[in-house]
Formats: C-alpha cells, structure tokens, sequence
C-alpha cells in the first residue's frame, strides 16, 4: 500500500515565477491538505481540499491556490514567488472514519533565489 | 484562536534516559491530538494520535497522554536511544476535518 507521495522532491525557482506541486494522498483517502514548513517552525496550514473542492483555508494570500483531482490528487500552485516562500512543502491525506488521523508525504523544498 | 506550545525547544540526554516532551494548546475544544517526529529535512511521520475522549496511548516505548481540562499533552519517551534523535512535533485538530495546528517541536538529541 503506498503511502502519501510527493513530486518533485527539490525545486529552485527564481522570485517571480509561478510553481506547481504535485500530491497523491495514501490509497483510500479522498482528503489533502497542504502545509508550509520554514526552517526551524511548525507547518503551517495552507488549504484542504475534499470532494474536488477548497474546503478550508490557512492565512495565506491568493498566490497560493489547489487543485484536486477526481482520483484525489491534488496540486499547490503558487505565483509572483518571493524569497520568503522558502519552504518544506508538506501534503497530508486524512484517514477515514473517526480517527481522522493525518498521514504526511515526504514533502518538497522550495529554494526561491 | 488555537495556538499550540511545546517545551523545551531543545533537549539533550544521555542514551538509555526517560525523558518527558510537553505540548500546550490554548483552546480546550480539541477533536484529536497528534504526536510526529521528523528528521532532518524529510517529512513527518506519525507516532500516536489520541482522541478527545482518550486518556492516553502507547506504542512501544513511547506513551502520550492527554489533558483536555488544562490543555496539555505529554508525550513519554521510555529507555531513550540514539535513533530517537529527531525533532517532536504535536499538532491539533479542532474538528473531525478542522485544519490541525502545530506546535514549533522539540529537538531531542540523545548521545550514544
């Protein structure tokens, strides 16, 4: 069973470019949430996405935007990118039933120079 | 507003040592709490996840507890060994499908 997987794994990109990244939650979950880590924090939540639709949102400004997929997948697209959205890029898959529990991807570091 | 606390920020013990991680959540209407552990660089893997109507879990050598009341969590590290290095995050949730608030973590060094 595979679990929650997460592409690319590194990206440099230059301040002002747009990125995508790609998300495919643990086999059986339809619902994905997308965190950002800087150095030395917590994530910090981004969105969550279920039934194709955005269901939830951190306090993050429209640069950053999703996607999810019939097949449940989901991308985080984010434009105009600024030094400081350096990260650890994380997906989450949530477990059904009534645990709830969240099962994380290996994430993508995003260096913005 | 959930804001969620861990301390110390950083722990050093000797291998074989008990050691106790504290995390603090200011808003007692939590759906479910989460234990993590993350290594350098990579993403987070999952220790222990208790429920609001639960007390506490174990798995293997490690236990967390949970007080709601006094919002509180401790999460017990029992006969500590150098590949327990990592960093210790514990993230709420408020809901069933809320969005889950971490705490900064705990760097935990265990020397051989």
């Amino acid at each position: 069973d595979a679990g929650v997987t997460q592409s690319p794994t590194h990206l440099i990109k230059t301040r002002g470019q747009q990125v995508t990244l790609r998300c495919s939650p643990k086999s059986g979950h339809d619902t994905v949430s997308w965190y950002q880590q800087a150095l030395g924090q917590g994530p910090q939540f981004i969105f969550q996405y279920y039934e194709e639709e955005e269901r939830q949102r951190g306090n993050f400004p429209d640069r950053f935007s999703g996607h999810q997929f019939p097949n449940y997948s989901s991308e985080l697209n984010v434009n105009a990118l600024l030094l400081g959205d350096s990260a650890l890029y994380l997906c989450a898959s949530l477990g059904q039933g009534v645990l709830y529990e969240q099962y994380f991807g290996p994430g993508t570091r995003l260096t913005v120079t | 507003k959930q804001e969620v606390t861990q301390i110390p920020a950083a722990l050093s013990v000797p291998e074989g040592e008990n050691l106790v991680l504290n995390c603090s959540f200011t808003d007692s209407a939590i759906y479910n709490l989460q234990w993590f552990r993350q290594d350098p660089g990579k993403g987070l893997t999952s220790l222990l996840l208790i429920q609001s109507s639960q007390r506490e879990q174990t798995s293997g050598r490690l236990n967390a507890s949970l007080d709601k009341s006094s919002g509180r969590s401790t999460l017990y590290i029992a006969a500590s060994q150098p590949g327990d290095s990592a960093t210790y995050l514990c993230a709420v949730g408020g809901t069933s499908y809320d969005k889950v608030i971490f705490g900064p973590g705990t760097s935990l060094s265990v020397i051989p």
